[in-house]
């Protein structure tokens, strides 16, 4: 099946800081990958996706690529806001099986 | 438009209750999940329908552990005879299909004393 091994946390950051949390999977064949973030009192929100290799999943200033060689999908963002404070979660699916795997979250604290 | 609904938000429980907790998809998505969320950690998979039909419960962690979605529209997650280690956050997911994009519920939290 598929594992996946995040960053621990927290990470703690000042506000414009540059961001990156490292993820590394392991899987059968080509899975997509996703990057979910869940901000304080919500619920799971899909921040990001790709589903071949080589491709670039953005959104809100996030971004990650598929690199199938290194098997990795690091979340990154140029410069991140007081806002940004959540757990983001990485979670790569197989075509053959429905469920998202996800890791265990990385809770990311900005400070102002 | 409605996202994932799930109710109740909040379930406290004493050792052996049964509990049920309710999913209400978004409306038109064939597929639905259960997810389990303990805390600190990541959430992991229970079970998998798509409309009725439960194609996938190899995740459920005991028989006390019994989901069903009659109609192919809500789903209704039964735990019997709770037991402290049941306490988690129970999150739902619906998507158009199988291999869509999942949108999650807000979750519910359950605490067996």
């Amino acid at each position: 099946g598929n594992s996946v091994t995040q960053m621990e946390g927290p990470v703690t950051l000042s506000e414009e800081a540059f961001l990156t949390i490292n993820c590394t999977y392991t899987a059968t064949g080509y899975p997509s990958l996703f990057w979910y973030v869940q901000y304080p009192g919500e619920g799971l929100q899909l921040l990001l996706k790709a589903t071949k290799a080589d491709d670039k999943g953005s959104n809100k200033g996030f971004e990650a690529t598929y690199r199938k060689e290194t098997t990795s999908f690091h979340l990154e963002k140029g410069s991140v806001q007081v806002s940004d404070s959540a757990v983001y979660f990485c979670a790569p699916k197989n075509m053959g099986r429905r469920a998202l795997t996800f890791g265990s979250g990385t809770r990311l604290q900005v400070q102002p | 438009g409605a996202g994932v609904s799930q109710s109740p938000r909040y379930k406290v429980a004493k050792r052996g209750q049964d509990v049920a907790l309710r999913c209400d998809p978004i409306s038109g998505h064939v597929s639905l999940f259960w997810y389990q969320q303990a805390l600190g950690q990541g959430p992991e998979f229970l079970t998998y329908f798509q409309n009725e039909a439960q194609l996938d419960k190899s995740g459920l962690p005991s028989d006390r552990f019994f989901a069903e979605r009659p109609e192919g529209s809500v789903s209704t997650l039964k735990i019997q005879r709770t037991q402290q280690e049941d306490s988690a956050v129970y999150l739902c997911a619906s998507s158009l299909g199988g291999q869509e994009t999942q949108y999650f519920g807000p979750g519910t939290r359950l605490l067996v004393l």
